[in-house]
């Protein structure tokens, strides 16, 4: 069982350039989520999707975009990478309802802009 | 709308007791609870969903206040594997269910 599969793990990019993280996820959950970890800090909401064709922003979403064509994916696109976009990011994704609210976060994407 | 953690950091000997907190300044439709090792994802420890609620597996449980504003989790008799930042996840009510926002996370340390 896959669960949450982020993809690429490591990446450098320069100022500038641009990138899409992917995020694919085989549970069939209806929400998706996008979170940025900065070194020692928590977890920041980027955007989220409550269910394909539906995105909503978080706390920090200026500098990404995001798009949510399927159930299964969910990528998140850095336009014209900055240093200050510099971090671990984290895609997740969980069921909607009470008994199915455990989240399951993908293993990161370590990103840093030079 | 981000949640309060408190305290930021503990340190504790194996065996001893810990107690995190979480609070909201609006009422909350859920609260979880994840645990963070260096280096790795979060990992689910517990969903809050019901005022007044308690609930635990093993020697970890957490609980959630009438007024669904407060959360606390509860660690006894801890044990090296216990170490890692513990973050607080919220939903409030009003808004997206799937809203998920997180706290700043406290910072455990098990000595032996």
């Amino acid at each position: 069982n896959a669960g949450v599969t982020q993809t690429p793990k490591f990446r450098i990019l320069k100022i500038g350039q641009s990138m899409t993280l992917q995020c694919t996820q085989d549970m069939n959950h209806n929400y998706m989520y996008w979170y940025r970890q900065d070194p020692g800090m928590g977890l920041k909401l980027i955007y989220y999707s409550v269910g394909a064709g539906i995105t909503d922003k978080g706390e920090v979403p200026n500098g990404y975009n995001v798009s949510r064509s399927t159930t299964e994916d969910f990528p998140l696109r850095l336009e014209l990478a900055a240093p200050s976009q510099t971090s671990v990011y984290f895609c997740a994704s969980r069921n909607r309802g009470e008994g199915g609210n455990t989240i399951y976060f993908g293993e990161g994407s370590w990103l840093t802009v030079v | 709308q981000q949640p309060v953690q408190s305290p930021q950091a503990v340190i504790l000997r194996e065996g001893e007791d810990a107690v995190i907190n979480c609070s909201s300044s609006k009422a909350l439709y859920s609260v979880h609870w994840y645990r963070q090792k260096h280096g790795e994802a979060p990992v689910f420890l517990m969903i809050l969903l019901k005022g007044g609620e308690q609930k635990g597996h093993d020697k970890i449980s957490a609980s959630f206040n009438e007024k669904k504003q407060q959360s606390s989790l509860y660690l006894t008799a801890s044990q090296l594997s216990y170490s890692g930042t513990y973050f607080c996840g919220t939903v409030p009510y009003g808004g997206s269910q799937g809203n998920l926002i997180f706290g700043k996370g406290t910072k455990l340390s098990v000595k032996p």
